[in-house]
């Protein structure tokens, strides 16, 4: 059965950073892109990023270019996503994405 | 980028109905690559549908994609209490950026 377990996600100020991580099984993790998704409260599905099967190529959303970095850990099937500068409008649900979806994370910038 | 409009916003059917949503692309979606996800409420989206056409693994033959270029469908026939949810389309065809349609919600 193909599973993503995210990890991570929290309260944290705005500035602050903080990593997500989405850990992969039943399925061979090495051979799929994967994307990050969030979901602000109460709106719709925005996709912020892909990452190459190798982790070769990575693309953002212009919403969080420069501040998030996506990457990948193949001998581990882990996905990550850390996150930066991190604003009020950061705070959202996020998910990780590869055919399945994770159980989604909330992350929540206030001070 | 792409932008994705699904209509309707909102659909009201009853039970054993055809339910049948509709998502229009901006400019040509490269090998049709358009899924479908569902997400009911309080929980994460589900893949249902991807390549406009093939259902994912384990979701029933009520559900089915079509379409091709700039405008898909997705229908769910004999409609069922559980298929209360948000359908969203996702485009993931060409260079990114990628994009979600806003959304339909189906009421049963």
């Amino acid at each position: 059965e193909v599973q993503l377990l995210q990890s991570g996600g929290g309260l944290v100020q705005p500035g602050g950073s903080l990593r997500l991580s989405c850990a992969a099984s039943g399925f061979t993790f090495s051979s799929f892109a994967m994307h990050w998704v969030r979901q602000a409260p109460g709106k719709g599905l925005e996709w912020i990023s892909l990452i190459s099967n190798t982790g070769a190529d990575s693309f953002y959303a212009d919403s969080v270019k420069g501040r998030f970095t996506v990457s990948r850990d193949n001998s581990q099937n882990i996905l990550y996503l850390h996150m930066d500068s991190l604003r009020a409008d950061d705070t959202a649900v996020y998910y990780c994405q590869g055919g399945a979806w994770g159980q989604g994370t909330m992350v929540t910038v206030s001070s | 980028e792409i932008v994705l409009t699904q209509s309707p916003g909102t659909l009201s059917l009853s039970l054993g109905e055809r339910a049948t949503l509709s998502c229009r692309a901006s400019q040509k979606v490269d090998n049709n690559f358009v899924a479908w996800h569902q997400q009911r409420p309080g929980q994460a989206p589900r893949l249902l549908i991807y390549g406009a056409s093939r259902r994912a693994t384990g979701i029933p033959d009520r559900f089915s994609g079509s379409g091709s270029g700039t405008h898909f469908t997705l229908t769910i026939t004999g409609l069922e209490p559980e298929d209360s949810a948000v359908y969203y389309c996702h485009q993931y065809g060409s260079s990114p950026p990628h994009s979600f349609g806003q959304g339909t919600k189906l009421e049963i």
